[in-house]
C-alpha cells in the first residue's frame, strides 16, 4: 500500500522567509511524487512532480521540491514566501506498479504572516 | 483550454435522497478519477474510469455509491439514500492517458451537505 505523511498540521512563516513543507512517503517500488495546493473553496492546483532524473524539481509560482530516496522524503520549498502562498498544501504519491490512484497526505495549512 | 468542470459546486440533500455529481474532464482527457475529502482529512481515492469502463472502484463503498463515464457526456458519481456521513467535498480529476507518470488535474469540487 502507498501512503504519505505530512507531520505538521500548520506551518507559520513570515513573509520573505524561506518556506518548507515536509512530506515523507511509503510505496512499493519507485515512487511518483506530486505536490498540490488548495485555496479556500477551490480545487487542487498542480504545483510540481517528481518522476525520475534530477532530485530537485522546479514547479509553479517559485516552488521546488527535493526528492530524497534514502529518507523517503519529498519536501516542498520556496526561498521567499508571499502572503498569497497561504493555502493548504497536499503531497501525494503513486506507485510505479500501474496503480493509478493517488495517495494523499492530510495536508499542511501554510500561513504566511505579513 | 477549459479545465476540469464539476457541477453543482454545492449540493444540499436531506437524508434518504439521491445526489448526482457531474464531472467533465479536460479536453482531450479520457481518464477520470473521483476522490472524497472529509473534514480535516486528505483526499481519498474512490474510483477510476475510462470512457464506458470502470477500471478501479476499490475505494468506493459497495452500497449506495456508483459511478459511470458514458461515451457521450460527463462522468457521474451517484449516491443513493444519502446519510449525514456522506457530507464531504467530492473532487474529480482527469488525465490524458493511463500512464502512471501523468499529472491528474482537479476540478473545483462539489460540496455535498446532507441535512
Amino acid at each position: 500500500a502507498q501512503s504519505v505523511a505530512q507531520p505538521e498540521d500548520q506551518v507559520n512563516v513570515a513573509e520573505g522567509n524561506p518556506l518548507t513543507v515536509k512530506c515523507t512517503y511509503s510505496v512499493s517500488g519507485n515512487p511518483y511524487l506530486f505536490w498540490y495546493v488548495q485555496y479556500p473553496n477551490r480545487g487542487l492546483q498542480f504545483l510540481l512532480k517528481y518522476i525520475t532524473g534530477d532530485n530537485l524539481v522546479k514547479g509553479s509560482y517559485g516552488f521546488e521540491a527535493e526528492f530524497n530516496k534514502s529518507q523517503t522524503s519529498f519536501h516542498l520549498k520556496k526561498p521567499s514566501a508571499l502572503v498569497s502562498d497561504s493555502a493548504l498544501y497536499f503531497c501525494a504519491v503513486r506507485s510505479v506498479y500501474g496503480n493509478n490512484r493517488l495517495a494523499f497526505g492530510k495536508g499542511n495549512q501554510v500561513v504566511v504572516i505579513p | 483550454n477549459a479545465g476540469v468542470m464539476q457541477n453543482p459546486r454545492h449540493l444540499v440533500r436531506r437524508r434518504g435522497q439521491e445526489a448526482r455529481l457531474r464531472c467533465s474532464p479536460m479536453k482531450g482527457h479520457s481518464h477520470v478519477y473521483w476522490y472524497r475529502q472529509l473534514p480535516e482529512e486528505g483526499l481519498k481515492f474512490m474510483v477510476y474510469l475510462q470512457k464506458e469502463n470502470i477500471i478501479d472502484e476499490s475505494g468506493m463503498p459497495k452500497e449506495r455509491f456508483s459511478a459511470e463515464f458514458p461515451k457521450e457526456g460527463p462522468s457521474i458519481l451517484r449516491i443513493q439514500q444519502v446519510v449525514r456521513g456522506d457530507s464531504a467535498a467530492y473532487f474529480c480529476a482527469s488525465s490524458p492517458t493511463d500512464a502512471s507518470t501523468d499529472t491528474q488535474y482537479f476540478g473545483p469540487g462539489t460540496r455535498l451537505t446532507v441535512l
